[in-house]
């Protein structure tokens, strides 16, 4: 059965950079699209990007100047940088895998517990 | 303000029925699958519903979901305390090239 989970600094200071990295366990990163989604305070949902497995990436508009999403050197790992932080990227941070879809990527399926992020000095 | 439109809330009695709303537009709900999930606080999110109304595995018979243009909705029946979680649907879009969620729904189990 695969798993999801995230880890990486709970404390960032503004202007810095996030990074993130989801690791996935039974299963490859092969045939599925790789995603990162956030929940911020008293906000909903908000899915930040994905990679796939033809290592195509797509970014939310209003983030995809800060945002970097890829598979990393070590096995079945992937990550996510978002530079230039300010506190209103504090938030839960989710990496969710997201089926093959036919014409365009489909649902998450699987999620990890999420890791909690604050922006503060 | 989220692309795709949700009630901030609902809420119903124990073994009732409520329909959460989703609403959006021909770049996304009109042309695209929706997918709907539970979120309970401090825990990861759930695959309820994919492909606008099939049911991801494990799910109680009592979901239920359908789509009409560029509205979708999700049904749940015979209400318990259990169900009681933020509910949110999504579809991609393809004029943002991108996943778009609702706000969420809280649901109320009175």
């Amino acid at each position: 059965q695969v798993q999801l989970q995230e880890s990486g600094p709970g404390l960032v200071k503004p202007a810095e950079t996030l990074s993130l990295t989801c690791g996935v366990s039974g299963g490859t990163l092969r045939h599925y699209y790789w995603n990162w989604i956030r929940k911020s305070p008293g906000k909903g949902l908000e899915w930040i990007g994905f990679f796939s497995y033809s290592a195509d990436t797509s970014y939310n508009p209003s983030l995809k100047s800060r945002v970097t999403i890829s598979e990393d050197d070590s096995d079945n790992q992937f990550s996510l940088r978002l530079t230039s932080v300010t506190a209103a990227d504090t938030a839960v941070y989710f990496c969710a895998r997201g089926e093959p879809g036919v014409q365009t990527p489909g649902a998450f399926d699987i999620w990890g517990p999420g890791t909690v992020v604050t922006v503060s000095s | 303000q989220s692309v795709l439109t949700q009630p901030p809330s609902v809420s119903e009695a124990p073994r009732q029925r409520v329909t959460i709303s989703c609403s959006g537009s021909t770049s996304n709900i009109g042309n695209n699958a929706v997918s709907w999930y539970q979120h309970l606080p401090g825990k990861a999110p759930t695959l309820l519903i994919y492909y606008d109304d099939l049911k991801s595995s494990g799910v109680s018979d009592r979901f239920s979901a359908s789509k009409s243009g560029t509205s979708a909705s999700l049904a749940i029946s015979g209400l318990q305390s259990e169900d009681e979680a933020d509910y949110y649907c999504a579809a991609w879009d393809d004029r943002l090239s991108g996943w778009v969620f609702g706000g969420g729904t809280k649901l109320t189990v009175l």
